[in-house]
């Protein structure tokens, strides 16, 4: 089945505790992206990357990391979290970027106390 | 300032009513990609419709329908005779084509219908 996978769903942090979200895709496409939701504001996008070692900031990269050491993995570092990153962060993969349609994985709800 | 705004944050129908969801977008490209998402309760994000700049065909889809006018920046979403099930929050959204922006896709803040039986 394709599909996009996120780990964790859930998860509760404490400011400052490094922590990573998974995110793995097996449609073999060459774009990934992260998003975070937050009420009222929709979803905004974090990072994102078109192939392999090839990833660029979207609107809200700050105090977020992302690698793309293979194809079908494309993680979330939060080095340092905050509690202003409690959200909910939703990965996403397309054949291509611009243009195309995005499959999104299921989300990971986020707290940071 | 919004790239994509959708002023209508909840909207509230009854069944079998008729619904338009508003998208206004802003871009000084002239090829660019509108999307629309939809997100249940469930909390997935589902694929609804894409369309390109140079497409201004209206489009339907069973009880969807799409109409965009760019004279007017505005790509709406008309669901027909609405169904308990189409309650979900809308997301619009936009995929420019200028070169430092080619691969960033910009959302609205959503609308939430809620259609009651």
């Amino acid at each position: 089945e394709a599909q996009v996978t996120q780990n964790p769903r859930y998860l509760i942090t404490v400011t400052g505790k490094k922590l990573t979200v998974t995110c793995s895709q097996n449609m073999n496409h060459e774009y990934m992206s992260w998003y975070r939701q937050d009420p009222g504001l929709g979803l905004r996008q974090i990072y994102y990357s078109m192939n392999v070692e090839v990833t660029d900031k979207g609107d809200v990269p700050e105090g977020y990391k992302v690698s793309r050491k293979e194809k079908r993995n494309f993680p979330l570092i939060l080095e340092s979290p905050s509690p202003n990153q409690t959200s909910l962060y939703f990965c996403a993969s397309s054949i291509q970027g611009h243009g195309y349609e995005q499959y999104f994985g299921p989300g990971t709800r986020l707290t940071v106390t | 300032a919004q790239k994509v705004t959708q002023a209508q944050t909840e909207i509230s129908v009854v069944e079998k009513e008729d619904v338009t969801l508003d998208c206004v977008y802003e871009t000084r490209d002239t090829t660019y990609y509108l999307f629309w998402y939809k997100q249940p309760p469930s909390g997935e994000l589902v694929f609804l419709i894409r369309r390109n700049s140079f497409d201004e065909q209206n489009e339907i889809s069973g009880r969807y329908s799409w109409n965009f006018q760019k004279s007017t920046s505005s790509f709406n979403f008309t669901i027909t005779a609405s169904q308990v099930v189409d309650s979900a929050v809308y997301f619009c959204a936009l995929s420019e084509a200028r070169l430092y922006n080619f691969n960033k896709f910009y959302f609205g803040s959503g609308t939430k219908l809620n259609v009651k039986p």
